[in-house]
């Protein structure tokens, strides 16, 4: 069975321009979740989707913006780059938001200069 | 919001050796706490988990333990082996209207021959 699965695994970027990052969930889960991890540090809760809809947000600045499609996969969108955005992004899917565990991708590295 | 701390930041064992690594909480509402094995490029793998009906629960060589009146939960490791290196992250889930994991910092083991 395949996981969850992320593109690109890694990105180069410079201060001022958008990413985006894609997700795809394990098969069957309808729940994705985004998580930020800065080296050395755990990983950080940005956002959660479920049925394409926002179920809730950490505390990120809206440059931060995120999407679910209707097979579940879903993307996250960041504006105005800053150094300080470089990170591993992850993934995260479950079956629905009630479900407890979450199950994490490999992760993109953004890598802004 | 819910606050995570973990303990030690750094652990080195000889094969064989246990570990064990420990967690505090800050909600009492959270009820959910599950254990992150990352090794290096990769994202976290979950694992064990246990639920707050339960004080304790064993995998093998890997046992977790809940104490919800401290708000204290520790992972046990037996018989460690190389490929036990890793950092390990525990997290605490908050539900609401998004289900919520919140990480500690992380424990760097390292399993030295």
């Amino acid at each position: 069975d395949a996981g969850v699965t992320q593109s690109p695994t890694h990105l180069i970027k410079t201060r001022g321009q958008h990413v985006t990052l894609r997700c795809s969930p394990i098969s069957g889960h309808k729940s994705v979740s985004w998580y930020q991890q800065v080296l050395g540090q755990g990983p950080q809760f940005i956002f959660q989707y479920y049925e394409k809809e926002e179920r809730g947000r950490g505390n990120f600045p809206d440059r931060f913006s995120a999407r679910q499609f209707p097979n579940y996969s879903s993307e996250l969108n960041v504006n105005a780059l800053l150094l300080g955005d470089s990170a591993l992004y992850l993934c995260a899917s479950t079956l629905s938001p009630g479900e407890e565990t979450q199950y994490f991708g490999p992760g993109t590295r953004l890598l802004v200069l | 919001g819910e606050n995570v701390e973990q303990h030690p930041s750094t652990l080195s064992v000889q094969e064989g050796d246990s570990a064990v690594i420990k967690c505090t909480y800050s909600d009492s509402a959270s009820n959910y706490f599950p254990w992150y094995k990352q090794e290096l490029g990769k994202g976290p793998q979950l694992i064990i988990d246990i639920r707050s009906n339960v004080g304790e629960k064993k995998d093998q060589r890997i046992a977790v333990t809940l104490n919800k009146t401290a708000k204290h939960f520790s992972l046990h490791i037996t018989e460690t082996q190389p490929e036990d290196s890793a950092v390990y992250f525990c997290a605490a889930l908050s539900t609401g209207t998004a289900s919520k994991l919140t990480f500690g910092t992380g424990t760097r083991l390292q399993v030295t021959l």
